[in-house]
């Protein structure tokens, strides 16, 4: 089946720094998704992406779609203790494909 | 709006028991989606339903079935669990099936003895 790449695995920063994580695919797809993924909860949506090479803003949180249709990028800006979580990519098809997830935490 | 809900929270069996994760939306959402997640495996399709009245294995479907019971309910069953089934469960829907993002539900932990 499909497989998504994602990485890094985890991440450990201070607060204030900024994060970067990407998501590489063999496939091609429509559609890029970032969720995130807090302790005990499912996960939520964050950005979503529909044309190769958009670049699109949720507040502190950019993501990028490659123009290749094959990978995806998330940065965070200026990172604080509630970003501590796992961000998940996804590609959709006709359904989603999900990445293995950057656990990221945040030290004050 | 409740969005998505799961029933139960937490559940522990005994190999060989059966059981059934209940999942409904409320959102009036075509498709329907059960996924597991495991620690490193990010998460796992089991199995989908694109509509009303049709379900199609995904990733992982073996030990498992789904009923669409209707628009809003999606349920998962549990035959005969062992414990390679001890996993987190989800339930997501979105509205349709290509560009549309997908909303989950809180989650069923279920552990297999």
């Amino acid at each position: 089946g499909q497989q998504l790449n994602q990485s890094p695995q985890s991440m450990f920063i201070q607060e204030g720094e900024d994060v970067s994580m990407n998501c590489t695919s063999s496939s091609i797809f429509n559609t890029w998704l970032w969720y995130k993924q807090d302790p005990g909860e499912g996960p939520v949506l964050l950005i979503a992406l529909y044309k190769a090479g958009e670049l699109t803003s949720n507040g502190r949180l950019t993501a990028q779609f490659g123009i290749t249709r094959k990978d995806s990028f998330l940065n965070i800006s200026a990172s604080i203790p509630s970003d501590v979580g796992i961000y998940f990519c996804a590609g959709n098809t006709d359904k989603l494909i999900f990445g293995t997830g950057t656990r990221l935490q945040v030290f004050p | 709006n409740a969005g998505v809900t799961q029933t139960p929270k937490f559940q522990v069996l005994k190999t060989g028991q059966s059981m059934t994760l209940q999942c409904a939306q409320d959102m009036n959402h075509n498709s329907m989606y059960w996924y597991r997640q495991d620690p490193g495996m990010g998460l796992r399709l089991i199995y989908y339903s694109a509509s009303e009245g049709t379900t199609d294995k995904g990733e992982v479907p073996n030990g498992y079935n789904v009923s669409r019971l209707n628009k809003r309910e999606f349920s998962l069953r549990l035959e005969s669990a062992a414990p390679s089934q001890t996993s987190v469960y989800f339930c997501a829907s979105r509205i349709g099936t290509v560009q549309e993002t997908q909303y989950f539900g809180p989650g069923t932990r279920l552990l297999v003895l």
